[in-house]
C-alpha cells in the first residue's frame, strides 16, 4: 500500500540553524501538508500546497518557514533560523484531488530537537 | 472557525469491555469528520472519516462512529477493548468551504487493562 515517508526520522539542531525536513508524499496526490505536533499538545495545521504554491497556511507559518517542491517527488519544509520552540513533530501529509478525496494520508514524522 | 473538543485526556477500559472515545465539533458549516489514531512512535493513521453520506461510519480494526447533527458529535466506539486497542486517538474536522487545514483535538489516550 502506499504511504507517505518523511526523513530524517529524528534532527537535532542548534538553534539559529537552518533545517530542511523532507517527505515523499504518494505518487499521485496533488496536495500536501505540513502539520506539528508539540510534545504533549495537538496536531496543528502549518501549511497546505497545491499546484505549485501555498494554498492555505497558519498563524504558525511565518517568514521563518517555507516549502517547497523541487522535483516531481519530494516536499520540504524549511525553517530558516530554528528557535527552541520549533521543537516538535514534524508530521506531511498528502491526499488526492477528485470527489471523495478528502482523506489526509500522513507520514510517520520527522522530531525535531532544536537545542 | 471550526475547532474539535475531545472529553477525557485519558481514557482507561478493560480488555473486552466497550471503548467509548468523545469527540464534539464546531464547524459553522457542515464538516467532513475523521479520527485518526497514533501508535506510540508512529504517525497518524485513519481509523475512518465521515462525509455527508451514511451517518453511521465503520472504520478498520472494529471501531465505528456516529455522526449526530443535533448533538454536534462524532464519538468514536468499539464494542470489545482489545490490547492492541492501546494508543492515542484523534478526532479532526474539515470543513467544506474548501479550507484545506484539518483541525484536531487534543487527543485522547486509550489505556488498556488486563
Amino acid at each position: 500500500e502506499p504511504e507517505v515517508t518523511q526523513t530524517p526520522s529524528h534532527q537535532v539542531t542548534q538553534m539559529g540553524q537552518e533545517v530542511i525536513l523532507r517527505c515523499v508524499p504518494i505518487s499521485n496526490h496533488l496536495y500536501f501538508y505540513w502539520y506539528r505536533q508539540i510534545l504533549g499538545q495537538k496536531v496543528e495545521f502549518l501549511v497546505s500546497f497545491y499546484n505549485n504554491e501555498i494554498s492555505e497556511k497558519s498563524e504558525i507559518f511565518d517568514d521563518q518557514f517555507s516549502v517547497e517542491r523541487p522535483d516531481g517527488s519530494n516536499f520540504t519544509l524549511k525553517i530558516r533560523s530554528t528557535k527552541l520552540e520549533d521543537s516538535a513533530m514534524y508530521f506531511c501529509a498528502s491526499r488526492a484531488s477528485g470527489v471523495s478525496q478528502e482523506t489526509q494520508y500522513f507520514g510517520p514524522g520527522t522530531r525535531l530537537l532544536v537545542l | 472557525a471550526q475547532s474539535v473538543t475531545q472529553l477525557g485526556s485519558h481514557v482507561s477500559v478493560s480488555e473486552g469491555a466497550l471503548v467509548l472515545l468523545r469527540c464534539n465539533y464546531s464547524s459553522s458549516v457542515p464538516p467532513y469528520l475523521f479520527w485518526y489514531v497514533q501508535y506510540p512512535n508512529q504517525g497518524l493513521q485513519l481509523l475512518l472519516k465521515y462525509t455527508s453520506a451514511a451517518t453511521l461510519v465503520k472504520g478498520i480494526n472494529g471501531f465505528e462512529a456516529e455522526f449526530k447533527k443535533s448533538e454536534t458529535s462524532f464519538h468514536l466506539t468499539k464494542p470489545s477493548a482489545h490490547m492492541s486497542d492501546a494508543a492515542e486517538y484523534f478526532c479532526a474536522v474539515k470543513d467544506l468551504r474548501g479550507n484545506e487545514k484539518l483541525t484536531f483535538g487534543t487527543g485522547t489516550r486509550l489505556t488498556i487493562i488486563p
